[in-house]
C-alpha cells in the first residue's frame, strides 16, 4: 500500500525556518517524481514544488523561490522542504504528492501537514 | 501563473447529473492533454478521480466522467450521491509553472 506521511509542521514566527518530511513507502520511491502542494486555511490548492527521481532537477513556483529547498533521500526514501524567510501568507497545509515518470497528475497524496506563520 | 477558472459551487439532487467546469489558456488546459481532477473531503487529502482529461484510475466510480474542448475542461458526476459532496479541484500542467490548479468547486447534493 502507498503511503506518503508527511511531518514536521507547527508554528514559525515570521521570517523564521521550518523542515518538512514526507516518509514514503509502498513504493519504489526512487522512480517517482516528487512534488509539495499547499492549502492555505479555506482556501485551494497551490503547487509548490517539485524534484525528479534522482534528485538533480528541481523547479519552484514565483512565490517561493529563492526562500523554499526541496530536496530528497532516495536510502531514506524521504522528501524534504526546507523553507526559509517564511512570511504570514506561508501559512497552510502542506501536502507531498507522487507522479509517475512521464505523468501528469498526482496519484497519491499524503495526509498534510499545517505550517503556521504568526507572531 | 493564474489560477484555472471554476464555478465556486454547483449543487445538484441525488441521482441528477452536475458538470463541473475548467477554463485556461492555451499554455495549460488548451495546449497539453494533460488535465486532472482531485476530490477533496473536508480535512482530507486530495483523491484522483480523473488524469489525462478522461481517464479513471482503477477504483473510481464510472458515475465520473471528464472531457475537454479547447481551453475548457469538464467534470460531470452522473447518478449523484450523497457521499460525492466534496470540493473538486481541476489541476493541468503547463508551459510555465508548471503546474496549475483550480480554485475549486465545492459541490452541494441537496
Amino acid at each position: 500500500e502507498v503511503q506518503l506521511v508527511e511531518s514536521g509542521g507547527g508554528l514559525v514566527q515570521p521570517g523564521g525556518s521550518l523542515r518538512l518530511s514526507c516518509a514514503a513507502s509502498g513504493f519504489t520511491f526512487s522512480s517517482y517524481w516528487m512534488h509539495w502542494v499547499r492549502q492555505a486555511p479555506g482556501k485551494g490548492l497551490v503547487w509548490v514544488s517539485r524534484i525528479n527521481s534522482d534528485g538533480s532537477s528541481t523547479s519552484y513556483a514565483d512565490s517561493v523561490k529563492g526562500r523554499f529547498t526541496i530536496s530528497r533521500d532516495n536510502a531514506k526514501n524521504t522528501l524534504y522542504l526546507q523553507m526559509n524567510s517564511l512570511r504570514a501568507e506561508d501559512t497552510a497545509v502542506y501536502y507531498c504528492a507522487r507522479v509517475g515518470f512521464l505523468h501528469y497528475y498526482f496519484d497519491y497524496w499524503g495526509q498534510g501537514t499545517l505550517v503556521t506563520v504568526s507572531s | 501563473q493564474s489560477a484555472l477558472t471554476q464555478p465556486a459551487s454547483v449543487s445538484g439532487s441525488p441521482g441528477q447529473s452536475i458538470t463541473i467546469s475548467c477554463t485556461g489558456t492555451s499554455s495549460d488546459v488548451g495546449g497539453y492533454n494533460y488535465v486532472s481532477w482531485y476530490q477533496q473531503h473536508p480535512g482530507k487529502a486530495p483523491k484522483l478521480m480523473i488524469y489525462d482529461v478522461s481517464n479513471r484510475p482503477s477504483g473510481v466510480s464510472n458515475r465520473f466522467s471528464g472531457s475537454k474542448s479547447g481551453n475548457t475542461a469538464s467534470l460531470t458526476i452522473s447518478g449523484l450521491q450523497a457521499e460525492d459532496e466534496a470540493d473538486y479541484y481541476c489541476s493541468s500542467y503547463t508551459s510555465s509553472s508548471p503546474w496549475v490548479f483550480g480554485g475549486g468547486t465545492k459541490l452541494t447534493v441537496l
